[in-house]
């Protein structure tokens, strides 16, 4: 089982619309999570860090289930400029002290 | 404000040559690392260090080797070239905790003919 799974997509929305991603992930220990963006052939950028009582930036809200080992990302509202690849990051923080991403998940906004 | 850079952006190897691909931060970060990113797929851990004089293995070390002798340079050193070393390669820096944002360079494309 891979350490962080992520359905890669693509997902078509339309502008305006409301999308959600999941992303699992398989050890219990993990600490610290993330979501970066990455856009085609440019380098990772951090989107946001997700808190174990959820947060929200602007248009963006993540969560996190321990519980279930899975976070999300709710995107409202999309517009052209979201079209990306969204990647979950978690960091066990124990022993092998980098960050694990995910394989990303397409967003494509149409006009 | 450069943040990670890195070096070239763009080579050519043939089978069997070796290159060093450079990676420097001016952010004073402990934590660097190297991932590759193969077509559509996410980064794989190739090496990471956490400070000046400490490297380890990240899941795809093989036939890869790095050394950390100044907090800002990070050097990935490729021996005998293959193709499946044909990626795109990030470097990427954090502060101590390791726990924070990552930092990455703008990456370095890199094919094996």
């Amino acid at each position: 089982r891979k350490e962080v799974e992520q359905d890669p997509g693509p997902f078509n929305v339309p502008e305006g619309a409301t999308v959600a991603f999941n992303c699992t992930y398989s050890n219990s220990a993990s600490q610290s999570f993330f979501w970066y963006r990455q856009d085609c052939r440019k380098e990772p950028k951090l989107l946001m860090s997700v808190y174990s009582s959820g947060n929200e930036d602007g248009r963006f809200t993540a969560q996190l289930n321990r519980a279930s080992q899975y976070i999300s990302l709710l995107i409202r509202d999309s517009k052209l400029s979201d079209s990306a690849t969204y990647l979950c990051v978690v960091n066990v923080n124990t022993g092998r002290r980098a960050l694990t991403f995910g394989s990303g998940t397409r967003l494509q906004v149409q006009p | 404000n450069a943040g990670v850079t890195q070096t070239p952006k763009f080579r050519i190897l043939k089978i069997g040559q070796s290159m060093t691909l450079q990676c420097a931060q001016d952010m004073n970060h402990n934590y660097m690392y190297w991932y590759r990113q193969d077509p559509g797929m996410g980064l794989k851990l190739i090496y990471y260090s956490v400070g000046a004089g400490i490297t380890d293995k990240g899941e795809v070390p093989n036939g890869y080797n790095v050394s950390r002798s100044t907090t800002e340079d990070f050097p990935l050193r490729l021996e005998l070239a293959a193709p499946s070393q044909t990626s795109v390669y990030f470097c990427a820096s954090s502060g101590r905790q390791g726990n924070t944002e990552a930092f990455f360079g703008q990456g370095t494309r890199l094919t094996v003919v």
